[in-house]
């Protein structure tokens, strides 16, 4: 069974830092790419950022770049989503996904999802 | 990028009946690469048809999709009670990746 566990959230302030965690199991986490998909209280849903199942090749919604990178170990079956320069718009509930298809892609097993609130 | 625009914004039915959800795209979508999914509250996004029409791992034949182009269809064919919650489209067929504003289908 995929299961897709989402950590890492909390209270930041605007112009702050935050690292999300997304830990990977039931399948083999080195062969898949895998994305972050957001979605604002109360709102629909919005893609973050891509990465490759090697992580040699990174994509992200011009909403977050410059600011936000992605990145993954595959050696721990993790997914990181690195946050800085935080701002009151990124306050978010933050999904990491399994890709269905690639590239672009379709969102096939979500995580629980992680609250990322940037406020003063 | 591409806008999608689901309707209508909330779809009141019962338990039992057939509920026709749309979704149409600002731009033809290439290779039909078009995605439903399903949000209860508090919950994650499931997949539920990716595709246009390819059903997702273990989800039930009353939910069906169809179209093509610019405008998209996802069909639910006698709503049982856990239907209830909201649909959102999403195209891939182009970068970056976009979604609807979503459907909120209620018990009438």
């Amino acid at each position: 069974e995929v299961q897709l566990l989402d950590s890492g959230g909390g209270l930041v302030q605007p112009g702050g830092s935050l690292r999300l965690s997304c830990a990977a199991s039931g399948f083999t986490f080195s062969r898949d790419a895998m994305s972050w998909v957001r979605q604002a209280p109360g709102k629909g849903l919005e893609w973050v950022s891509s990465l490759s199942a090697g992580g040699g090749s990174s994509y992200y919604a011009d909403s977050v770049k410059g600011r936000f990178t992605i990145s993954r170990d595959n050696s721990k079956n993790t997914l990181y989503l690195q946050m800085n320069r935080l701002r009151a718009e990124d306050t978010a509930v933050y999904y990491c996904a399994k890709v269905g298809v690639w590239l672009p892609a379709y969102f096939e097993y979500w995580g629980q999802g992680t609250l990322v609130t940037v406020s003063s | 990028e591409i806008v999608l625009t689901q309707s209508p914004g909330t779809l009141s039915l019962s338990p039992g009946e057939r509920a026709t959800l749309s979704c149409r795209a600002s731009q033809s979508v290439s290779s039909n690469y078009l995605a439903w999914y399903q949000q209860k509250p508090g919950q994650a996004p499931r997949l539920l048809i990716y595709g246009v029409s390819s059903r997702a791992t273990g989800i039930p034949d009353r939910f069906s999709g169809s179209g093509s182009g610019t405008d998209f269809t996802l069909t639910i064919s006698g709503l049982e009670p856990e239907d209830f919650a909201v649909y959102y489209c999403q195209q891939y067929g182009r970068s970056p990746e976009t979604f609807g504003q979503g459907t909120k289908l209620e018990i009438k």
